[in-house]
């Protein structure tokens, strides 16, 4: 089956500590990106990556960091420089931007990780 | 600065009834996309409208969108329980050469039997 995962699905990370969430997917996808979303709020953009080794920031790079070694893995870091961390993490994949062979930018999410600070 | 406006944030219907969620943006798109999100799930995709004019309909909702008044509609008939859930719209804009979704707040509906 075809699709974005993402782990672990709950986190807990204690105070100065760095953590790794994890998304791979098998869609063979270019883009994939990384949003936040704090309780009952909507979605805000960490880091997006378009290309394998190339990513760039969103509106809320502050404090985290990603990598794009592999077409199918984007990585996202939370640093203890993240001073409010606790949110839910959803990872999620699109064919590429628009104009890519007449594709659209139709981003398709992973079930989410949920990370609190204790 | 890109502002997407969801209208109403937090709506309550009875069952049966008929409603519409409103979705304004601020700047120039033609490709527009509704998500439905549950509590504590995932956002899942319901429509890509892609040009001014597009409709889709899938069973009691249906979206539309108008580029130039730059507002996508969610419409609602004879609602049931289970579409009670959070729905998102999302603008598909160009910034500093890169395609991104700017989300809009989203609007929690609760539907009553």
């Amino acid at each position: 089956d075809g699709g974005i995962t993402q782990s672990p699905k709950y986190l807990f990370r204690k105070e100065g500590q760095n953590v790794t969430l994890s998304c791979e997917q098998n869609l063979n996808h270019d883009a994939m990106y990384w949003y936040r979303q704090d309780p009952g709020q909507g979605l805000r953009l960490i880091y997006y990556s378009q290309i394998v080794n190339d990513f760039q920031k969103g509106d809320i790079a502050e404090g985290y960091s990603v990598s794009r070694e592999k077409k199918e893995s984007f990585p996202l870091t939370v640093t203890s420089a993240q001073k409010n961390p606790t949110a839910f993490y959803l990872c999620a994949s699109s064919i590429g931007p628009p104009g890519t062979s007449g594709t659209d930018n139709e981003q398709f999410f992973g079930p989410g990780t949920r990370l609190t600070v204790l | 600065e890109l502002k997407v406006e969801q209208n109403p944030l937090f709506l309550s219907m009875q069952e049966g009834k008929n409603y519409t969620i409103y979705c304004n943006y601020s700047t120039t798109s033609d490709r527009l996309y509704w998500y439905r999100q549950d509590p504590g799930k995932s956002l899942e995709s319901l429509f890509v409208l892609l040009s001014n004019g597009a409709v889709k309909q899938e069973g009691r909702l249906m979206a539309s969108l108008d580029t130039k008044a730059r507002l996508s509609t969610l419409h609602i008939t004879a609602a049931v329980h289970d579409l009670s859930a959070t729905y998102f719209c999302a603008v598909d804009i160009e910034i500093q050469g890169a395609q991104k979704l700017v989300f809009g707040q989203g609007t929690r509906l609760t539907i009553n039997p």
